[in-house]
């Protein structure tokens, strides 16, 4: 297994400022994921983060609105920049030891944008 | 595109009162389908993989199983501990590596 320790649990926000979110891992693993849930909606992958590489966007996400780094392969952060409302959710790091084999997630960051 | 479809959206069931949550996919070349637990304010929690058609996996009160088109998550004779959130994902397509597609979730509810 993997503990996943994500910080901060939620945070409330201003329009127009950006939150880092850290996600760190009690080993070292294969990958890192983001993930988004919006209310009502299914988990999301926002992007793959790649040690010591730029990360892997998915389709309607930007690397200018969701930098992320991983300098290690037990540590991860995203950022949401320029924040608005429609970027009020759940925000989830998940990992994986084994290519192929199950996601473990952290406990997600809730973020309210006003 | 991969497609996921839970069904139903929400379901409420009384204590003992066996019930069956479904995951429908579309999909090309499917690698695994995952059944995952969350409780609020929590992360999801792994509780099934399924690789081919006909594999069941059991873990107390419940029993996932897989077709070609669609997975069933059977919960027998529930706890009001079994509420939750139970999501389906599905991994699929070659140098995907391990990126899963959701369905919205079957919000569960037992009552005494």
């Amino acid at each position: 297994s993997a503990v996943i320790s994500q910080k901060p649990s939620r945070d409330i926000c201003q329009r127009g400022t950006s939150l880092t979110i850290q996600c760190q891992v009690d080993s070292q693993v294969t990958m890192m994921f983001w993930y988004r849930q919006q209310p009502g909606q299914s988990l999301t992958l926002i992007a793959t983060a790649n040690q010591g590489s730029e990360a892997t966007y998915e389709s309607g996400f930007v690397i200018d609105k969701f930098p992320i780094s991983r300098p290690n392969l037990t540590f991860s952060t995203l950022t949401v920049s320029n924040m608005s409302p429609e970027d009020s959710s759940i925000y989830l790091c998940s990992v994986v030891k084994v290519v192929g084999e199950k996601l473990f997630f952290g406990s997600g960051t809730q973020l309210s944008v006003l | 595109e991969d497609q996921v479809t839970q069904s139903p959206e929400a379901l409420r069931l009384q204590e003992g009162e066996s019930s069956s949550l479904n995951c429908s996919y579309t999909v090309s070349g499917l690698r695994g389908l995952f059944w995952y637990r969350q409780d609020p304010g929590k992360g999801p929690e792994f509780l099934f993989t399924l690789y081919s058609a006909g594999e069941e996996k059991e873990k107390e009160r419940l029993k996932a199983t897989l077709t070609k088109k669609e997975s069933f998550l059977h919960i027998t004779a529930p706890k009001p501990e079994d509420s939750a959130t139970y999501l389906c994902a599905v991994q699929a397509g070659p140098g995907t590596a391990s990126k899963l597609t959701f369905g919205t979730g079957t919000r569960l509810q037992v009552t005494l």
